[in-house]
């Protein structure tokens, strides 16, 4: 098992300029998360999905879409970068909510200049 | 405010000692605390799940100990070791313990020193 992979590792853009940043888990898990991680802050939820074909914001959605067209895949697409946007990207899976383990990809760093 | 606040901000041991690292949460109603490690680069790693009803859990050299009434946690890292360096994050999650509630803590920076 691969786990939770995502691509790109790293990106760098200039404002106003588009990307898609994709998620991928193989363990048929139900829920996916798309977290940011800024310096002196914790993780902060962008947008999550409970099911293939469902998707719902979280606490910081504004500048960002999702799609989850397929159970394994989570997208998060950015329309028009700000700076603002740039941070480190984490996608997260779990099996079902509650006490059930978080899996986290390995990040997408990206810089917007 | 829910909110869950750790200490110290970072901290540096030599190997072979030992840590404790502090979370104070105000989340309510509580429903479970995780505890995270993250190293450099990479994506947080669960090492406990505590629920209300739980007072210490165990993952290998980890101990996580929670005391739901104060409102307060504690991870316990035994003989440490040059790999654990790492940020270690604590995470509260409430309203039932939806996973798409979880408040995250900033978390401790831990250099362990040769």
């Amino acid at each position: 098992n691969a786990g939770v992979t995502q691509t790109p590792k790293f990106r760098v853009l200039k404002t106003g300029q588009s990307m898609t940043l994709l998620c991928a888990q193989d363990m048929n898990h139900e829920y996916m998360y798309w977290y940011r991680q800024d310096p002196g802050m914790g993780l902060r939820l962008i947008h999550y999905s409970v099911g293939e074909g469902t998707t719902a914001k979280g606490e910081v959605p504004d500048g960002y879409n999702v799609s989850r067209l397929k159970k394994q895949n989570f997208l998060l697409g950015l329309e028009s970068a700000a700076p603002s946007q740039t941070s480190v990207y984490f996608c997260a899976s779990t099996i079902n909510q509650g006490r059930e383990t978080q899996y986290f990809g390995p990040g997408t760093r990206l810089l917007v200049l | 405010k829910n909110q869950v606040e750790q200490s110290p901000q970072s901290l540096i041991i030599l190997e072979g000692k030992n840590c404790t690292l502090q979370c104070n949460y105000t989340v309510s109603p509580f429903s479970n605390l995780r505890w995270y490690k993250q190293d450099t680069g990479r994506g947080p790693v669960s090492l406990t799940i505590m629920t209300f009803s739980e007072n210490t859990k165990s993952n290998g050299r980890y101990t996580a100990t929670l005391d739901a009434d104060t409102k307060q946690s504690s991870l316990h890292i035994t003989a440490s070791q040059l790999s654990d360096s790492a940020s270690y994050i604590c995470v509260v999650s409430g309203y039932g313990g939806a996973t798409n509630k979880l408040i995250f803590g900033t978390g401790t920076l831990l250099a362990v020193q040769p």
